[in-house]
């Protein structure tokens, strides 16, 4: 499977502190992505990093890649209570380089809690 | 905030029963995608498609069929729904050129009794 694992499953911080979440997968890779999921519902997109790329930052995110070890990271700075949410980690394979998302495919996800 | 749709956003139907998850988009989009999601678990890819009359299986065998007909219009049909099928499914998609990002709806909660 392409599916990616995050690490922790679980996270609880008090609000303001630092969160990170890492994510492992198998294969060479297109790009990959980390999406944010509330409460069961749909899926937001956060950021893509593509495989050419080693770190990129986007508000109080920051996402690294490792393609030697297949992890990236995602480091959520001074974390709020609106944080709180289920975080996705999602890899496009690249054996069609051209095609992009061709299966875009999800890990287990980290469940991030922020205590107020 | 994404132009995908997903109705109903829940159902509750009898086993047997044969149902029709909706899922439209009005970005223009060639791929789509259906996902399966248990409660605070991992989603599946179950079908996804690069376009108009395309259609692949993913990677949960699905009992599911799917059909695209339409660019904008990617609906998900079971013929005869079983307490299995008890899940979230989710529809996204996303432009056909690589390393963009994928749109979701809301999710349809099916619950088969």
């Amino acid at each position: 499977s392409q599916q990616g694992e995050e690490d922790p499953q679980a996270l609880s911080i008090q609000e303001g502190e630092n969160a990170t979440m890492n994510c492992s997968y198998k294969t060479s890779i297109n790009n990959l992505q980390w999406y944010r999921q509330n409460s069961g519902r749909g899926l937001v997109h956060l950021i893509l990093i593509r495989s050419n790329e080693r770190e990129k930052h986007s508000g109080r995110l920051r996402v690294t890649l490792d393609t030697s070890k297949k992890s990236s990271s995602l480091l959520i700075t001074a974390s709020r209570a609106a944080d709180t949410a289920s975080y996705f980690c999602a890899t496009d394979f690249i054996e069609r380089p051209n095609f992009g998302n061709e299966k875009l495919t999800f890990g287990t996800g980290t469940r991030l809690t922020i205590i107020p | 905030e994404a132009d995908i749709y997903q109705t109903p956003r829940y159902l509750v139907i009898g086993t047997g029963k044969k149902i029709t998850l909706e899922c439209s988009q009005t970005m223009g989009h060639d791929k789509m995608y259906w996902y399966q999601q248990d409660p605070g678990m991992e989603l599946h890819l179950i079908h996804y498609s690069y376009g108009v009359n395309s259609t692949e299986k993913g990677d949960l065998s699905s009992e599911s069929t799917v059909s695209r007909i339409r660019t904008e219009h990617f609906p998900l049909t079971l013929e005869s729904a079983r307490p299995s099928h008890t899940s979230q499914y989710l529809c996204a998609s996303s432009e056909f050129a690589g390393n963009t990002e994928a749109f979701f709806g809301q999710g349809t909660r099916l619950t088969v009794v």
